[in-house]
């Protein structure tokens, strides 16, 4: 079955400190990958994506994430979180074809202390 | 650039009435994705039109439906609405050629009562 894992269903970093949000998938061709993350009462914004190459892929807001095919993972990282990153995160698979439907994560929340 | 547009930004309705949810792809794409992220069930994949058809779409029952016009502009309908349909139901948009990723819109939160 297809599916995606976030197993971190809410997570508090202090602010400066590193982030590193998981997500490991499950698909059954190729996948292609995607992180998205959504402030309340927003739509989702695109932070970064995975198709091929380089398994580090960089993002928008200083955000990165490594593909490890070995462990069906593709985890977020930030090295230093802002207040204004608190927020909830999707990572989400799909072909790199029209029409893929997007299998996405329950999501994770972030919240920053001060 | 403007990006997708969604309207209207909340929708109340009553149960057994019809809602209709509108989606301005961003300019240039052609395909246009619904999603309802309902709470407790995540985000699911509803309808995905291209080219004016709809060419996939996911686990929901036939009240669920849409249409795409010329200008790639979509609808989204619910008929015979249900308690559980209130959602915030999302519309994406992508390319029909290179990298499909998909770019989504502040979405329509829809609450039926």
């Amino acid at each position: 079955a297809q599916s995606v894992t976030q197993p971190d269903i809410h997570i508090t970093v202090s602010e400066g400190a590193s982030l590193e949000l998981r997500c490991n998938y499950s698909y059954g061709a190729t996948p292609y990958l995607f992180w998205y993350v959504q402030s309340p009462g927003q739509g989702l914004q695109l932070l970064l994506k995975y198709f091929s190459g380089d398994t580090l892929v960089q993002g928008i807001k200083g955000f990165e994430a490594e593909f490890k095919r070995s462990q069906s993972s593709f985890n977020l990282r930030k090295p230093s979180v802002h207040w204004s990153d608190a927020a909830e995160y999707f990572c989400a698979v799909g072909a790199n074809q029209a029409g893929t439907a997007l299998i996405f994560g329950k999501g994770t929340t972030l919240s920053v202390s001060s | 650039e403007a990006g997708v547009t969604q309207s209207p930004t909340h929708l109340i309705k009553t149960r057994g009435q019809q809602a209709t949810l509108r989606c301005s792809p961003i300019s240039g794409h052609t395909s246009v994705y619904w999603y309802q992220q309902a709470l407790g069930l995540g985000l699911q994949f509803l309808l995905w039109y291209d080219e004016g058809e709809e060419r996939n779409r996911g686990n929901f029952p036939p009240r669920f439906s849409g249409r795409q016009f010329p200008n790639y502009s979509s609808e989204l309908n619910v008929n015979a609405l249900e308690l559980e349909d209130s959602a915030l139901y999302l519309c994406a948009s992508s390319s029909s050629g290179g990298l499909y990723e998909q770019y989504f819109g502040p979405g329509t939160r829809l609450t039926v009562t």
